[in-house]
């Protein structure tokens, strides 16, 4: 069973910085595509970030470019977002998802950025 | 960039009733490749999206028949023969053919009258 699990949610100021983890479990980890999709509350399902099954190819959405870094250890079986310069517009859910089709999701971890 | 359009907002229905969503993008999704990259979500209410069907008409593993997608080059629709308690919730199309970025329909709240 696929099952995608993420970490690191939580309280942040402004302007600061948090580390996001997915641990992937269930399915052969480095065959796939892995993406970040993030809800704001009450809102729809944006896009945040993808990343190549060997990390050499990575995507975001403009809102979040040169602030937000996805990575993967294949090795480890894990995911990750590391966020940077953090705005209040990007307290949302954020869902770590297999591949650029979302076929499976985790439960989300919530980051709320406020003073 | 993509937009995704869907329409109604809000979908109240019957119970046993069918229901039926559309999606509309700014631009064709059929890929160079030939295959049309438009997926359909269900978020159920304080749940995760699960993925309902890929490439316009493709049922995933465990979705009820009830489900259909269909359409093609702009206008896309998800139809639900006959509407069940559980299939309450906020309804997504997803674009994978033109990107960065991957966009997303901005969501049809099903409800039951």
């Amino acid at each position: 069973e696929v099952q995608l699990v993420e970490s690191g949610g939580g309280l942040v100021q402004p302007g600061g910085s948090l580390r996001l983890s997915c641990a992937a479990s269930g399915f052969t980890f480095s065959n796939y595509w892995m993406s970040w999709v993030r809800q704001a509350p009450g809102k729809g399902l944006e896009w945040v970030a993808n990343i190549k099954q060997d990390g050499s190819e990575k995507y975001y959405v403009d809102s979040v470019k040169g602030r937000f870094t996805i990575s993967r250890d294949n090795a480890k079986n894990s995911l990750y977002l590391q966020m940077n310069s953090l705005r209040a517009e990007d307290t949302a859910v954020y869902y770590c998802a297999r591949d650029r089709g979302f076929q499976h999701w985790g439960q989300g971890t919530l980051v709320t950025v406020s003073s | 960039d993509v937009v995704m359009t869907q329409s109604p907002l809000s979908l109240p229905v019957t119970l046993g009733q069918p229901a039926s969503i559309s999606c509309r993008s700014s631009q064709s999704l059929v890929h160079s490749d030939g295959n049309t990259y438009l997926n359909w979500f269900q978020q159920r209410p304080g749940q995760s999206p699960r993925r309902l069907i890929y490439e316009v008409s493709n049922r995933d593993s465990g979705v009820p028949d009830r489900f259909s997608g269909s359409g093609s080059g702009t206008d896309f629709t998800l139809k639900i023969s006959r509407v069940e308690a559980e299939d309450v919730g906020v309804y997504y199309c997803m674009q994978g053919t033109h990107w960065p970025p991957l966009t997303f329909g901005g969501g049809t709240k099903v409800e039951i009258k």
